[in-house]
């Protein structure tokens, strides 16, 4: 166990929805990443929050966006969801403040858009 | 930017067998990671390495930074090391902002 909570686990939805997935980093740790596992991309960086802000972004669609909260969770919101978006979403949290060090992921969240 | 290579892209021992994996990075780097991703999809740190050597039980992991390599290395294997082995860097600057490699699919037999 990582200590890194995600949910939902599983989530299916159609095309057009918009999904928000929840994510609770480990005890003490204050940076959150999120993650795009798919087929065709393979493990993808999508964006970083540290205590609240956000600190980097990679290929996250205009579509996505994340925010994180007071209490350090995050939320990960997809909307006009299309096919191509079906993927496992993972969330990872590391404590050496804003830089690097050991990275723990959550379980993932697999949202399949029908 | 960054590009990771890892090889091989498939691996099929028997157990008790040893093996070393390779990932190649296309440029410096101040951070860089294994994970072991299992076959129920969890991801699981295995090392934070970016320079130098560590082991831990079966596995030791080396880099050499200079010349833009690490090896993962996994003696006397077993079926539950079976699962896709990823390589991950990241840039000054860039945190665990990380680039993945396409990883190696290990499959351990009896």
């Amino acid at each position: 166990d990582s200590g890194v909570t995600q949910t939902p686990k599983h989530l299916i939805t159609a095309t057009g929805q918009r999904v928000t997935l929840r994510c609770s980093p480990r005890s003490g740790d204050l940076s959150v990443y999120w993650y795009q596992q798919s087929l065709d991309q393979g493990l993808q960086f999508l964006i970083q929050y540290y205590n609240g802000e956000e600190r980097a972004k990679g290929n996250i669609l205009e579509r996505f966006s994340a925010q994180q909260f007071p209490d350090l969770h995050s939320e990960l919101n997809l909307s006009s969801l299309e096919l191509g978006d079906s993927a496992l979403y993972f969330c990872a949290s590391s404590g050496r403040g804003a830089g690097t060090g050991e990275l723990f992921f959550g379980e993932g969240s697999r949202l399949t858009v029908l | 930017g960054i590009q990771v290579e890892q090889s091989p892209p498939d691996l099929i021992l028997q157990e008790g067998a040893n093996s070393t994996l390779r990932c190649n990075f296309s440029d410096s780097v101040n951070n860089l990671q294994w994970f072991h991703q299992n076959p129920w999809g969890q991801l699981i740190n295995l090392f934070y390495i970016p320079s130098g050597t560590k082991q831990n039980g079966r596995l030791s992991a080396t880099t050499v930074a200079t010349e833009r390599y690490s090896l993962l290395y996994i003696s006397s294997s077993q079926t539950t090391d079976s699962g896709v082995y990823f390589c991950a860097v990241g840039q000054s600057g860039g945190g665990n902002k990380l680039t993945f490699g396409t990883g190696t699919q290990l499959k351990v037999e009896l």
